[in-house]
């Protein structure tokens, strides 16, 4: 879909404290979804992807959670350091969609050290 | 192993000039995806790549156009400069089975002025 002029949500956190990020999904049909963590002047970087047949998955320091029945993911960052600081983009996939992805429009997470 | 790594970094035209991005794709990916990136839009799909052919499309007009060659390095042109196409624009490679994970590249930032 369109939008005219996002504006990025923003998340901001004290250092060592535990972060949430939300993330509603568009169609009920997606089955692989990804997120991904953008630092200023780089592209995007892989941190942890889930399929629709689980409802959560963990990784370092990391959980994904995934709610299919209200099209919802979040990801949970524990202990935030200032290296976390970035936009974070959520992701999806439809089956057989190879590597066609529709992204999120990301949310901003600021960690206060 | 060396990252995927996108040519030029930077780029500026005017209106009406046409100009072609390059991408690297990590070694033995067959995959490449690209993706347009502006404040206004978010992270849009271009196409995707494999085995020299464009498997997925997104929906961009017809100006926007890309190729893969033999060693799975991919660009991207687009002609008739607009100056709605100023975006970082970023490409992905993945080893090019369904649904896997996409390794970006820094971008190349198009200033169309």
């Amino acid at each position: 879909g369109e939008s005219v002029g996002l504006h990025l949500p923003t998340l901001s956190v004290q250092e060592g404290d535990n972060s949430i990020i939300n993330c509603a999904y568009s169609n009920s049909a997606s089955d692989y979804f990804i997120w991904y963590k953008q630092e200023s002047g780089k592209g995007p970087q892989f941190i942890i992807d889930i399929r629709s047949n689980m409802d959560k998955r963990q990784g370092q320091r990391v959980t994904v959670l995934l709610n299919k029945t209200v099209k919802h993911l979040s990801l949970q960052i524990a202990a935030t350091q200032p290296g976390d600081s970035a936009v974070y983009f959520c992701a999806e996939s439809l089956p057989g969609g190879y590597q066609k992805v529709t992204f999120g429009i990301g949310t901003k997470l600021q960690v206060i050290p | 192993k060396a990252g995927v790594t996108q040519t030029p970094r930077y780029l500026i035209k005017t209106r009406g000039q046409q100009v072609t991005l390059s991408c690297s794709p990590i070694s033995g990916h067959r995959s490449v995806s690209w993706y347009q990136q502006t404040p206004g839009q978010g992270l849009q799909f271009l196409f995707e790549y494999f085995s020299e052919t464009q498997r997925n499309k997104g929906n961009f007009p017809g100006r926007f156009s890309g190729r893969q060659f033999s060693n799975s390095r991919s660009e991207m042109n687009v002609s008739t400069l607009e100056l709605g196409d100023s975006a970082l624009y970023l490409c992905a490679s993945s080893v090019g089975t369904v649904q896997e994970t996409q390794y970006f590249g820094p971008g190349t930032r198009l200033l169309v002025l």
